[in-house]
């Protein structure tokens, strides 16, 4: 298996404009996790989804932070509008139920 | 609200020595513990998980002890190279977490393995 795949792995992009960023889990996993890194608060966990479902997004900052797994291979987290502040590293992660999480190799947001 | 703290921040050490970083979170009901490291500009890689009801894990020159009820575990280096140069990432996951299934990190210990 190839991990976990994000992209785009660099995103620079500016203030007010509408960020995607994507991400494959690895085949058989039940879980997918976003996570934000930053400098300030180090790893924080935004979303989190179970077979499809998203059980906990207590994470996601604002409203203007949306996430979505239509199916058991694909998510996309979203940014609308994005903003500054929103600079990060974005990183993807799956697992089967309480097991190990594998990291995808993160997208770098920059919003000017 | 679950915090996880990992103690020192940074260490620098002389190859060839042996080392301990240590981490304590605050709530002691936790499923499982996952080590990691990160490498600069890089995504995570798991070093070793230990469930909740296990007291350690060992992976090559690698050990991780849990201790959950006082809230700790060490990870313990042998031998240490200068590729073991990166910066090494504890997390639970817990019910009391940001999520009842997500982990929630400490901000690392960065570790430099002097040549």
């Amino acid at each position: 298996d190839a991990g976990v795949i994000q992209s785009p792995r660099h995103e620079v992009t500016e203030m007010g404009q509408e960020v995607t960023l994507r991400c494959k889990p690895i085949s058989g996993h039940d879980y997918l996790f976003w996570y934000r890194q930053t400098m300030m608060r180090g790893l924080e966990l935004l979303i989190y989804f179970n077979n499809n479902v998203p059980i906990d997004d207590s994470g996601m900052p604002e409203d203007r932070f949306s996430a979505k797994m239509p199916n058991a291979s694909f998510s996309t987290l979203k940014i609308q509008p994005s903003e500054p502040r929103d600079s990060a590293v974005y990183f993807c992660a799956s697992s089967i139920s309480y097991n190990e999480q594998f990291f995808g190799p993160g997208t770098r947001l920059t919003v000017l | 609200k679950q915090e996880v703290t990992q103690i020192p921040a940074a260490l620098s050490v002389p190859e060839g020595e042996n080392l301990v970083l240590n981490c304590s979170f605050t709530d002691s009901a936790i499923y499982n513990l996952q080590w990691f490291r990160q490498d600069p500009g890089k995504g995570l890689t798991s070093l070793l998980l230990i469930q909740s009801s296990q007291r350690e894990q060992t992976s090559g020159r690698l050990n991780a002890s849990l201790d959950k009820s006082s809230g700790r575990s060490t990870l313990y280096i042998a031998a240490s190279q200068p590729g073991d140069s990166a910066t090494y990432l504890c997390a639970v996951s817990s019910p009391s977490g940001g999520g009842a299934d997500g982990l929630t990190f400490g901000k690392g210990t960065h570790l430099i393995i002097q040549p």
